[in-house]
């Protein structure tokens, strides 16, 4: 099986700020990777798909990059909805996800 | 518009069994694969299981694998999950979600959930 390791675990931010989370699979799994965002009691949302693909309608702040074992999800300014956890994904093999990030009000 | 519904969650006594649903709707129910996905109290998600869009191939996570049964009814466009010898880790709320399974797939979709609990 594939292990999804996230960092960092949580982290807390101002709005306004660019935001850094990367995600490293145990082995290499392509561009195989999804990032969805999740907010608190509420079903997570598909953000970005195949490493770098926005879904439609996800604001334009949010790039995914990567490729092989080590991808990144960036916030280019971190807006007030964007406070809630994220999740990477592998959709190489039988699918697992990382075990998130909170991001959190500075 | 796509819609998820799940139902079927509730409390259930360690060892017991439990079926969820989930009626789909907005889309070619047997185009797409579909998936269960769950999120134990406070923690992270966890890939559960899955079925094809014909129905002909199932995937399980090696917690559930033999205990768990997945399958779908495409003349109800319904998805279900059954759950039997129901352990406390069991403990989550089961989301239902669209796509998930294949080489390069992702989930577009997902229910609201369904909170199941497993304690005496």
């Amino acid at each position: 099986d594939i292990q999804m390791t996230q960092s960092p675990s949580s982290l807390s931010a101002s709005v306004g700020d660019r935001v850094t989370i990367t995600c490293r699979a145990s082995q290499s799994i392509s561009s195989y990777l999804n990032w969805y965002e999740q907010k608190a009691g509420k079903a997570p949302k598909l953000l970005i798909y195949a490493a770098s693909t926005l879904q439609s309608g996800v604001p334009s702040r949010f790039r995914g990059s990567g490729s092989g074992t080590d991808f990144t999800l960036t916030i280019s300014s971190l807006q007030p909805e964007d406070f809630a956890t994220y999740y990477c994904q592998q959709s190489y093999s039988t699918p697992s996800f990382g075990g998130g990030t909170k991001v959190e009000i500075k | 518009e796509v819609q998820l519904l799940e139902s079927g969650g509730g409390l259930v006594q360690p060892g017991g069994s439990l079926r969820l649903s989930c009626a789909a709707s907005g889309f070619t129910f047997t185009t797409y694969a579909m998936s269960w996905v769950r999120q134990a109290p406070g923690k992270g998600l966890e890939w559960v299981s899955a079925i094809s869009g014909s129905g002909g191939s199932t995937f399980y996570a090696d917690s559930v694998k033999g205990r768990f049964t997945i399958s779908r009814d495409s003349s109800k466009n319904t998805l279900y999950l059954q759950m039997n010898s129901l352990r406390a880790e069991d403990t989550a709320v089961y989301y239902c979600a669209k796509g998930g399974v294949y080489s390069g797939s992702y989930i577009d979709y997902w229910g609201q959930g369904t909170l199941v609990t497993v304690s005496s």
